[in-house]
């Protein structure tokens, strides 16, 4: 059982909007808090795809938007292209375990 | 760009030992804090554990406490995990991460650890 909570799975047609969500609590995803989201496809290490909530770096396209609400948070990737067919991550700091913690991770398919 | 290689895995008896390695190179090591995550086989990612920039802090998931160490060289540019009195459950590919403030701006490839009698 992962701290933070996330889909098992989505789905999307090429082209369409996607959106994966994330939930904590106060102790990680709350006020003060940083979610990061990591793209990881099949076979390859993870790659950070946001990082402070909302930020990409340098070479992630601007279809992928980070955001967060309270507790939770969001990964939304628009314009889905086949390519965007992999396991997705968000990850924050858990105060109450000291630790880093990261969702159980979201398959999407396209 | 970051290079992070990874080294040291391999397969391993429970209650035995094994030490791996992440060789960085491409930035200045010495000035960031490093983790290890793991990701065992069909499962998400766990992160095991972190050290400062200089070595003085290192931090640790309540899972490897006490049976996991993990160290650096910056005069090699190199990060270590002895992992000792291994179990079944840390069978996992184990990632090298440049720290970011808590969050993982660069990975290695990654190493598998294969515990098993």
């Amino acid at each position: 059982q992962s701290v933070l909570t996330q889909p098992p799975s989505v789905s999307g047609a090429p082209g369409q909007r996607v959106t994966i969500s994330c939930t904590g609590s106060s102790s990680n995803i709350g006020p003060g808090y940083h979610v990061h989201w990591y793209q990881q496809l099949p076979g390859t290490a993870p790659k950070l795809l946001i990082y402070g909530n909302t930020n990409r770096p340098s070479g992630v396209p601007d279809r992928f938007s980070g955001s967060k609400s309270g507790t939770s948070a969001s990964l939304a990737i628009n314009g889905l292209q086949a390519e965007d067919e992999a396991d997705y991550y968000c990850q924050s700091y858990d105060s109450s375990l000291s630790g880093v913690v990261f969702g159980g991770g979201t398959k999407l398919t396209v | 760009e970051v290079h992070l290689l990874e080294s040291g895995g391999g397969f391993v008896q429970p209650g035995g030992s094994l030490r791996l390695s992440c060789a960085a190179s491409r930035f200045t090591f010495s000035s960031y804090g490093m983790s290890w995550v793991r990701q065992a086989p069909g499962k998400g990612l766990e992160w095991v554990s972190k050290i400062s920039g200089g070595g003085g802090s290192r931090y640790y998931a309540d899972s490897v406490k006490g049976r996991f160490t993990i160290s650096r060289d910056n005069s090699k540019n190199t990060l270590y995990l002895q992992m000792n009195s291994l179990r079944a459950e840390d069978t996992a590919v184990y990632y090298c991460a440049k720290d970011d403030s808590y969050y993982f701006e660069s990975w290695g490839q990654g190493t598998l650890v294969t515990v098993s009698s």
